[in-house]
């Protein structure tokens, strides 16, 4: 089975400090996202990446940043974390090799991020 | 803009009252829908994805059905085991990410 992996279950942080969410895939798949979820707004994708060192915004990209150094790390970045990023972040991978079946995202356990 | 409507918000049912769970979308350029369950503070994790209409498939007491406007995900005699948030995604052609509903909160009392 796919594993997706992220660094941390839970996070606390100031305002104003730089964080950083790690994701790691390990069953070789092009494609990676990040999403945020909130009560009541579901899930919102900030950014995902094709493949290594390519970067796509996705509906709430502002405040934040992507990394994809390697194919199967997958970083964002909040550069001065503020309260309204207060959230649970999920990162999800998925194969994009074309076909029935190929296709289906699979998601980390997610991080819990609290922004003081 | 695709939008992916999920109701209801929230329901209680009774250990095996059966029940459904609905995800309507826009219906023009649909790849494929998915549904997944996701239990507090973790991930969601996948259960079924669908292609065409009168599509269906089944995994226990669960069964997900697609028509050219919605998608159902039927419940029978449901457990408290199932008690979690149902997730209805939508993957249109020619955009990379999913378009998510926001969720049916499903409980079971035993």
């Amino acid at each position: 089975d796919v594993k997706v992996t992220q660094s941390s279950r839970y996070l606390v942080k100031r305002t104003g400090e730089k964080v950083f969410l790690e994701c790691v895939q390990d069953m070789d798949h092009e494609n990676m996202f990040w999403y945020r979820q909130d009560p009541g707004l579901g899930l919102r994708l900030i950014y995902f990446s094709y493949d290594v060192k390519m970067k796509e915004k996705g509906d709430i990209p502002e405040g934040y940043s992507v990394s994809r150094e390697k194919k199967e790390r997958f970083s964002l970045i909040l550069e001065s974390a503020s309260t309204n990023q207060t959230s649970m972040y999920l990162c999800a991978s998925r194969l994009n090799r074309g076909g029935r079946g190929n296709y289906g995202y699979t998601f980390g356990s997610g991080t819990r991020l609290t922004v003081v | 803009e695709d939008q992916v409507t999920q109701s209801p918000e929230a329901l209680r049912l009774q250990e095996g009252e059966s029940s459904s769970l609905n995800c309507s979308y826009t219906v023009s350029g649909l790849r494929g829908l998915f549904w997944y369950r996701q239990d507090p503070g973790k991930g969601p994790e996948f259960l079924f994805t669908l292609y065409s209409a009168g599509e269906e498939k089944e995994k226990e007491r669960l069964k997900a059905t697609l028509t050219k406007k919605e998608s159902f995900l039927h419940i029978t005699a449901p457990k408290p085991e199932d008690s979690a948030t149902y997730l209805c995604a939508v993957h249109y052609f020619g955009n990379e990410k999913l378009t998510f509903g926001t969720g049916t909160r499903l409980t079971i009392i035993p």
